[in-house]
Protein backbone atom coordinates (compact mmCIF):
# COMPACT_ATOMS: atom_id res chain seq x y z
CA UNK A 1 0.00 0.00 0.00
CA UNK A 2 1.20 3.41 -1.28
CA UNK A 3 1.93 5.82 2.17
CA UNK A 4 2.87 8.82 2.19
CA UNK A 5 3.90 10.78 5.52
CA UNK A 6 3.91 14.67 6.27
CA UNK A 7 5.44 16.05 9.04
CA UNK A 8 7.75 19.00 10.07
CA UNK A 9 4.40 21.35 10.47
CA UNK A 10 3.70 23.72 12.83
CA UNK A 11 3.93 27.63 13.96
CA UNK A 12 6.29 29.97 13.20
CA UNK A 13 6.87 33.43 13.06
CA UNK A 14 6.91 35.48 9.99
CA UNK A 15 10.75 35.65 8.58
CA UNK A 16 10.86 32.39 10.29
CA UNK A 17 12.07 28.80 8.55
CA UNK A 18 10.41 25.66 8.38
CA UNK A 19 11.90 21.93 7.18
CA UNK A 20 8.76 19.92 5.93
CA UNK A 21 9.72 15.92 5.24
CA UNK A 22 7.61 13.27 3.23
CA UNK A 23 8.06 9.95 4.22
CA UNK A 24 7.37 7.44 1.60
CA UNK A 25 6.63 3.76 1.33
CA UNK A 26 5.03 0.66 -0.14
CA UNK A 27 6.60 1.81 -3.63
CA UNK A 28 9.37 2.46 -5.02
CA UNK A 29 10.41 6.07 -4.69
CA UNK A 30 13.04 6.59 -7.02
CA UNK A 31 10.95 6.06 -9.80
CA UNK A 32 8.39 8.63 -9.72
CA UNK A 33 8.41 12.41 -9.47
CA UNK A 34 6.96 13.68 -6.12
CA UNK A 35 4.96 17.79 -5.86
CA UNK A 36 4.24 19.64 -2.61
CA UNK A 37 0.49 21.20 -2.80
CA UNK A 38 -0.68 23.47 0.02
CA UNK A 39 -4.19 24.17 0.96
CA UNK A 40 -4.74 27.81 2.55
CA UNK A 41 -7.64 27.37 5.59
CA UNK A 42 -10.95 27.41 3.77
CA UNK A 43 -9.35 28.24 -0.08
CA UNK A 44 -8.64 26.08 -2.71
CA UNK A 45 -5.29 24.09 -4.13
CA UNK A 46 -2.19 25.76 -4.94
CA UNK A 47 1.45 23.48 -6.27
CA UNK A 48 4.14 24.65 -4.77
CA UNK A 49 7.16 22.19 -6.12
CA UNK A 50 8.07 19.19 -8.33
CA UNK A 51 11.33 17.22 -8.15
CA UNK A 52 12.40 14.08 -10.67
CA UNK A 53 13.17 10.90 -10.01
CA UNK A 54 16.68 11.65 -9.49
CA UNK A 55 16.42 15.66 -8.39
CA UNK A 56 17.69 16.60 -11.76
CA UNK A 57 15.24 19.29 -12.28
CA UNK A 58 12.55 21.02 -9.81
CA UNK A 59 10.35 23.79 -10.41
CA UNK A 60 8.60 26.24 -8.30
CA UNK A 61 5.39 28.28 -7.95
CA UNK A 62 6.29 31.82 -8.49
CA UNK A 63 4.93 32.52 -4.43
CA UNK A 64 7.53 30.63 -3.30
CA UNK A 65 10.28 30.96 -5.53
CA UNK A 66 13.49 31.67 -4.15
CA UNK A 67 12.50 31.13 -0.45
CA UNK A 68 11.67 27.35 -0.17
CA UNK A 69 13.48 24.94 -1.67
CA UNK A 70 12.57 20.88 -2.59
CA UNK A 71 14.94 17.94 -2.36
CA UNK A 72 14.46 14.44 -1.92
CA UNK A 73 16.91 11.49 -0.45
CA UNK A 74 15.98 8.16 -2.56
CA UNK A 75 18.21 6.03 -0.48
CA UNK A 76 16.08 7.09 2.89
CA UNK A 77 12.56 7.22 0.45
CA UNK A 78 11.85 11.16 2.12
CA UNK A 79 11.15 13.98 0.25
CA UNK A 80 11.57 17.37 1.38
CA UNK A 81 10.62 20.92 1.70
CA UNK A 82 12.80 24.08 3.11
CA UNK A 83 10.64 26.86 3.80
CA UNK A 84 12.86 30.46 4.77
CA UNK A 85 11.28 33.54 4.86
CA UNK A 86 8.21 32.50 5.83
CA UNK A 87 4.86 34.91 5.45
CA UNK A 88 1.52 34.74 7.19
CA UNK A 89 0.29 33.92 3.31
CA UNK A 90 2.28 31.17 3.29
CA UNK A 91 0.14 29.43 6.22
CA UNK A 92 -1.92 26.49 4.68
CA UNK A 93 -1.65 22.47 4.85
CA UNK A 94 0.72 21.24 3.19
CA UNK A 95 0.26 17.53 0.95
CA UNK A 96 3.28 15.44 -0.74
CA UNK A 97 1.63 14.21 -3.57
CA UNK A 98 3.10 11.20 -6.05
CA UNK A 99 3.09 12.10 -9.66
CA UNK A 100 1.76 9.81 -11.72
CA UNK A 101 1.75 10.79 -15.87
CA UNK A 102 1.56 14.47 -14.73
CA UNK A 103 -1.23 14.00 -12.01
CA UNK A 104 -1.48 13.19 -8.62
CA UNK A 105 -2.45 9.68 -7.95
CA UNK A 106 -1.31 9.64 -4.30
CA UNK A 107 -1.81 12.18 -1.63
CA UNK A 108 -0.31 12.58 2.58
CA UNK A 109 -2.61 13.08 4.83
CA UNK A 110 -1.18 16.82 5.26
CA UNK A 111 1.10 19.10 7.81
CA UNK A 112 -0.74 22.42 8.97
CA UNK A 113 2.38 25.37 8.75
CA UNK A 114 0.74 28.42 10.57
CA UNK A 115 2.90 31.85 9.99
CA UNK A 116 1.89 34.14 13.07
CA UNK A 117 3.44 36.43 15.64
CA UNK B 1 0.36 31.15 -16.31
CA UNK B 2 -2.40 28.95 -17.60
CA UNK B 3 -5.75 29.85 -15.27
CA UNK B 4 -8.01 27.57 -14.78
CA UNK B 5 -11.67 28.25 -14.84
CA UNK B 6 -14.76 26.01 -13.35
CA UNK B 7 -18.50 26.58 -13.47
CA UNK B 8 -20.53 26.18 -11.70
CA UNK B 9 -18.73 27.18 -8.27
CA UNK B 10 -21.47 25.38 -6.10
CA UNK B 11 -23.83 22.31 -7.53
CA UNK B 12 -26.30 20.95 -5.46
CA UNK B 13 -27.53 17.90 -6.91
CA UNK B 14 -30.23 15.43 -6.07
CA UNK B 15 -29.59 11.60 -4.75
CA UNK B 16 -29.69 9.75 -8.28
CA UNK B 17 -29.62 12.79 -10.78
CA UNK B 18 -26.42 13.82 -12.92
CA UNK B 19 -24.04 16.66 -12.05
CA UNK B 20 -21.70 18.33 -14.43
CA UNK B 21 -18.57 20.17 -13.88
CA UNK B 22 -16.86 22.57 -16.59
CA UNK B 23 -13.51 23.25 -16.67
CA UNK B 24 -12.18 26.01 -19.14
CA UNK B 25 -8.12 26.74 -19.56
CA UNK B 26 -7.00 30.30 -20.67
CA UNK B 27 -4.81 28.33 -23.29
CA UNK B 28 -3.90 25.17 -24.97
CA UNK B 29 -3.06 22.37 -22.64
CA UNK B 30 -1.05 20.10 -25.47
CA UNK B 31 2.34 19.27 -23.75
CA UNK B 32 5.19 19.34 -25.68
CA UNK B 33 5.49 15.71 -25.86
CA UNK B 34 1.63 16.14 -27.43
CA UNK B 35 -0.43 14.31 -24.81
CA UNK B 36 -3.30 16.62 -22.70
CA UNK B 37 -2.56 16.42 -18.80
CA UNK B 38 -5.99 17.58 -17.38
CA UNK B 39 -7.16 15.51 -14.49
CA UNK B 40 -9.91 16.07 -11.87
CA UNK B 41 -9.52 15.97 -7.89
CA UNK B 42 -12.22 15.24 -5.68
CA UNK B 43 -11.44 16.85 -2.05
CA UNK B 44 -14.44 15.02 0.43
CA UNK B 45 -14.65 16.99 4.01
CA UNK B 46 -11.82 16.72 5.67
CA UNK B 47 -9.90 14.52 3.56
CA UNK B 48 -7.11 14.98 1.18
CA UNK B 49 -7.53 15.32 -2.58
CA UNK B 50 -8.08 12.06 -4.32
CA UNK B 51 -7.15 11.67 -8.25
CA UNK B 52 -10.37 10.69 -10.07
CA UNK B 53 -9.44 11.26 -14.09
CA UNK B 54 -6.03 11.55 -15.86
CA UNK B 55 -5.06 12.40 -19.23
CA UNK B 56 -8.74 13.72 -19.72
CA UNK B 57 -10.80 10.51 -19.78
CA UNK B 58 -9.15 7.60 -17.98
CA UNK B 59 -10.17 6.95 -14.60
CA UNK B 60 -8.35 5.94 -12.01
CA UNK B 61 -7.84 2.78 -10.32
CA UNK B 62 -10.67 2.13 -8.21
CA UNK B 63 -12.72 4.96 -9.28
CA UNK B 64 -16.44 4.18 -10.06
CA UNK B 65 -17.19 4.16 -13.17
CA UNK B 66 -20.14 6.98 -12.41
CA UNK B 67 -17.44 9.41 -12.96
CA UNK B 68 -16.80 10.51 -16.41
CA UNK B 69 -14.33 12.89 -18.19
CA UNK B 70 -14.27 14.29 -21.36
CA UNK B 71 -13.04 17.38 -23.24
CA UNK B 72 -10.53 18.91 -25.78
CA UNK B 73 -8.79 22.24 -26.97
CA UNK B 74 -10.19 24.37 -23.58
CA UNK B 75 -12.64 22.66 -22.83
CA UNK B 76 -13.05 20.21 -20.39
CA UNK B 77 -15.75 18.54 -18.58
CA UNK B 78 -16.22 15.59 -15.54
CA UNK B 79 -19.43 14.02 -15.18
CA UNK B 80 -21.40 12.02 -12.31
CA UNK B 81 -23.91 9.94 -13.72
CA UNK B 82 -26.05 9.24 -10.61
CA UNK B 83 -24.30 11.46 -7.72
CA UNK B 84 -24.58 8.68 -4.23
CA UNK B 85 -23.86 10.92 -0.58
CA UNK B 86 -20.55 9.91 -0.86
CA UNK B 87 -19.88 12.09 -3.75
CA UNK B 88 -20.30 15.20 -1.78
CA UNK B 89 -17.21 17.66 -1.89
CA UNK B 90 -14.67 19.99 -3.79
CA UNK B 91 -14.11 18.70 -7.41
CA UNK B 92 -10.89 20.35 -8.96
CA UNK B 93 -9.65 20.46 -12.28
CA UNK B 94 -5.43 20.85 -12.67
CA UNK B 95 -3.22 21.03 -15.85
CA UNK B 96 0.06 19.97 -16.05
CA UNK B 97 0.74 20.97 -19.71
CA UNK B 98 3.27 23.46 -18.26
CA UNK B 99 4.56 24.90 -15.01
CA UNK B 100 3.43 26.46 -13.17
CA UNK B 101 0.66 23.55 -13.04
CA UNK B 102 -2.60 25.36 -11.90
CA UNK B 103 -6.05 24.06 -10.62
CA UNK B 104 -9.08 25.51 -11.19
CA UNK B 105 -11.24 27.57 -7.96
CA UNK B 106 -12.78 23.97 -6.83
CA UNK B 107 -16.56 23.04 -7.51
CA UNK B 108 -18.55 22.21 -4.53
CA UNK B 109 -20.97 19.40 -4.63
CA UNK B 110 -23.81 19.15 -2.08
CA UNK B 111 -26.87 17.48 -2.23
CA UNK B 112 -30.19 19.23 -2.19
Amino acid sequence: EVQLVESGGGLVQPGGSLRLSCAASGFTFNSYSMNWVRQAPGKGLEWVSYISRSSSTTYYADSVKGRFTISRDNAKNSLYLQMNSLRAEDTAVYYCARDLIYSFDNWGQGTLVTVSS
Amino acid sequence: DIVMTQTPLSSPVTLGQPASISCRSSQSLVHSDGNIYLSWLQQRPGQPPRLLIYKISNRFSGVPDRFSGSGAGTEFTLKISRVEAEDVGVYYCMQAAQFPWTFGQGTKVEIK
